[in-house]
């Protein structure tokens, strides 16, 4: 019953700096999507995808990529990571695009 | 841009009071959610509340919706230290759109022993 796993779980970068964030789901889920949670401002969705294969820009999608090659898997990518991209990353899975999400545990990211 | 507001920002109350909060919305929705998050964890789904629906529970959660007002509240009622957490409110567009649920900022609960 692992539901929506994220890794890392920390990470620190160095401005410039890439990388990318794994979630992974077994629940068959077709709706994927990845949020940033920052103080004071709650959950603001960065992209998200309606199926394999693919990818829609949500709320706040500068300085990130995605891509969605498996059914279970999307990837958050960051390019050449900021000091303004310093945050906890969730990822969450949901049958239709307005049902409940299950939520992964999150990553914390600091760039410095 | 938020379409759901929490109401408080933050709630102390003492264990087994119950623990009402409120949220407020801008546009048409076809469901509300609402979620918890306990501190460094990720959030988990509670209820969901539809936009015919007035009133639903879940065990010791209460939900009410007013679509007239654009409001919803959560009751928790006889509060225990485990309910110590932030709850989030969430809104789905009507017709099936893009975009997925938009979070409001949360209420902070912190029930006293």
């Amino acid at each position: 019953n692992a539901g929506v796993t994220q890794t890392p779980k920390f990470r620190v970068l160095k401005t410039g700096q890439s990388m990318t964030l794994l979630c992974a789901q077994d629940m068959n889920h077709e709706y994927m999507y990845w949020y940033r949670q920052d103080p004071g401002m709650g959950l603001r969705l960065i992209h998200y995808s309606v199926g394999e294969g693919t990818t829609a820009k949500g709320e706040v999608p500068d300085g990130y990529n995605v891509s969605r090659l498996k059914k279970q898997n999307f990837l958050l990518g960051l390019e050449s990571a900021a000091p303004s991209q310093t945050s906890v990353y969730f990822c969450a899975s949901s049958t239709t695009i307005q049902a409940g999400y299950t939520f992964g545990s999150g990553t914390r990211l600091t760039v410095v | 841009s938020q379409q759901g507001e929490e109401d408080p920002q933050a709630l102390s109350i003492q264990e087994g009071e119950n623990a009402t909060m409120n949220c407020s919305y801008k546009t048409s929705i076809n469901n509300l959610q609402w979620y918890r998050q306990n501190s460094g964890r990720g959030l988990v789904h509670l209820i969901l509340i539809r936009s015919n629906e007035r009133e639903k529970h879940s065990g010791r959660l209460r939900v009410t919706l007013d679509t007239s007002k654009k409001s919803s509240s959560l009751l928790i009622t006889a509060s225990r230290a485990a309910d110590t957490a932030s709850y989030f409110c969430a809104t789905a567009k009507p017709g099936g759109g893009a975009d997925g649920l938009t979070f409001g900022k949360g209420t902070h609960l912190i029930i006293q022993p």
